[in-house]
């Protein structure tokens, strides 16, 4: 059964901090991971990453995948309150052959930054 | 604003009922996915749509079902609603059928009582 665990669950750290989120993975098929930002409602794009060992980078924001050890993390640097969020990671397995795909949605890391 | 709307954005119902939930992809996008959100289950994919096929299908209850249109707007059914169903709903979309980022929708939030 696929299986996405994210840590830590949740955490807080103050302005400026910079903290580094973790997620594994057990995917068939595995294609993809894509990281999401929530706040309030909808998950907004962050990266996604297919390589082993290649950094994406976006700003502060940054994130890299294992796909021997099946991780990935995401790191951000000198946090900002508008940082604060739900942090998703969903792998992505191909499916039937390559014609179609899906998330699986870890539960996420709540942050939590604090002026 | 990622392009891709949802209405309604929040509706509330009675348990028993018949809701639809609808869907329209950003611009150019082929692929609608589906996907609920509730506290105690987290994001769990329901149905993926490319170019008006059925393409996958997830932990979608026989309850539920979709389509998607000649226009690639596609609509979500729930049926029989029970307490339990209450959840935010949100559809996502990408230009492909496969391999590439999926953008999400605002969400409709169902409340069932």
């Amino acid at each position: 059964e696929d299986k996405v665990v994210q840590s830590p669950l949740s955490l807080v750290v103050h302005e400026g901090d910079t903290v580094t989120l973790n997620c594994s993975y057990e995917v068939t098929n595995f294609r993809s991971l894509l990281w999401y930002k929530q706040e309030k409602k909808a998950p907004t794009f962050l990266f996604m990453l297919t390589s082993s060992g290649i950094e994406k980078k976006s700003g502060r924001l940054s994130s890299i995948l294992d796909k021997k050890e099946l991780f990935s993390i995401l790191n951000i640097t000198a946090t900002q309150t508008g940082d604060s969020a739900v942090y998703l990671c969903a792998p992505s397995p191909a499916l039937h052959g390559g014609a179609t795909n899906k998330l699986i949605f870890g539960t996420g890391t709540l942050l939590a930054v604090q002026p | 604003d990622s392009g891709v709307t949802q209405t309604p954005k929040h509706l509330i119902t009675a348990t028993g009922q018949r809701v639809t939930l609808r869907c329209s992809p950003r611009s150019g996008d082929l692929s609608v996915y589906w996907y609920q959100q509730s506290l105690d289950q987290g994001l769990q994919f329901l149905i993926h749509y490319y170019n008006g096929e059925e393409r996958a299908k997830g932990n979608i209850l026989e309850r539920f079902s979709a389509q998607q249109f000649p226009d690639l707007h596609s609509e979500l059914n729930l049926s029989s609603l029970e307490l339990g169903d209450s959840a935010l709903y949100f559809c996502a979309s990408s230009l492909l059928s496969s391999g590439d980022t999926q953008y999400f929708g605002p969400g409709t939030r169902l409340t069932v009582l």
